[in-house]
């Protein structure tokens, strides 16, 4: 089984409607992030937690809202999405020795 | 602040031919550098890592060494695979930054058989 696991993998949905991204993991690490991935611009940082009541923001976080449900779960929100939030949404983990792992992704069309 | 700057692509080459993608980075201390690398349809994987100068990180037949005079990581390769294509990263983190990585755009590879 996937250490860290993305829900949807594919979703498209229309402007204006809230949409929540899903991410669990059972690596047991307490710092979890959300990345956005757009073509030729790599991977930008939405928000990170480094534990249950610990949230922050990125560098890319208006328009996006989390919930750090458990230590396993991390959930990433668009209140009412729009077309230039559609790309690819990795969700990563760490503990304190650097290393992230990354979940599959979930590749988000907004019409 | 901190940033990566690598190679753009794509880069195309031969099965077994020599790869080199370049990356230089930006930091305001002594960051530790990371190579990642994302097949098609996957997510992002480490590939290499070096956490000070001088060191070397190594995995799959991959390379790059820390060089702190000239702020460089390139990954090399010395015969590379069809199963090599993919999109590599760069990125560092700083110590202190609570551990946020900073992405190069990627560079795509393919190889061809």
């Amino acid at each position: 089984d996937a250490d860290v696991t993305q829900t949807p993998r594919n979703r498209i949905t229309k402007t204006g409607k809230r949409i929540m991204l899903e991410c669990s993991q059972t690596k047991g690490h307490d710092r979890m992030y959300w990345y956005r991935q757009d073509p030729g611009l790599g991977l930008r940082l939405i928000y990170y937690s480094f534990d249950v009541k610990d949230i922050n923001k990125g560098e890319i976080s208006d328009g996006y809202s989390v919930s750090r449900q458990a230590q396993a779960k991390f959930s990433l929100s668009l209140e009412s999405a729009i077309p230039n939030q559609t790309a690819l949404y990795f969700c990563a983990t760490s503990d304190r020795i650097n290393e992230q792992f990354f979940g599959p992704g979930t590749r988000l069309t907004v019409l | 602040g901190d940033s990566v700057t690598q190679m753009e692509g794509p880069v195309t080459l031969s099965e077994e031919a020599f790869l080199t993608i370049n990356c230089t980075y930006t930091a305001t201390g002594y960051p530790s550098l990371f190579w990642y690398v994302q097949y098609p349809g996957e997510g992002l994987q480490l590939l290499l890592k070096a956490t000070k100068a001088d060191d070397k990180g190594s995995n799959k037949g991959f390379e790059a060494t820390y060089r702190k005079e000239t702020t460089s990581f390139h990954l090399e390769k010395g015969s590379v695979q069809v199963s090599d294509s993919a999109v590599y990263f760069c990125a560092l983190i700083m110590e202190g930054s609570n551990y946020k990585l900073t992405f190069g755009k990627g560079t795509l590879l393919t190889v061809n058989p």
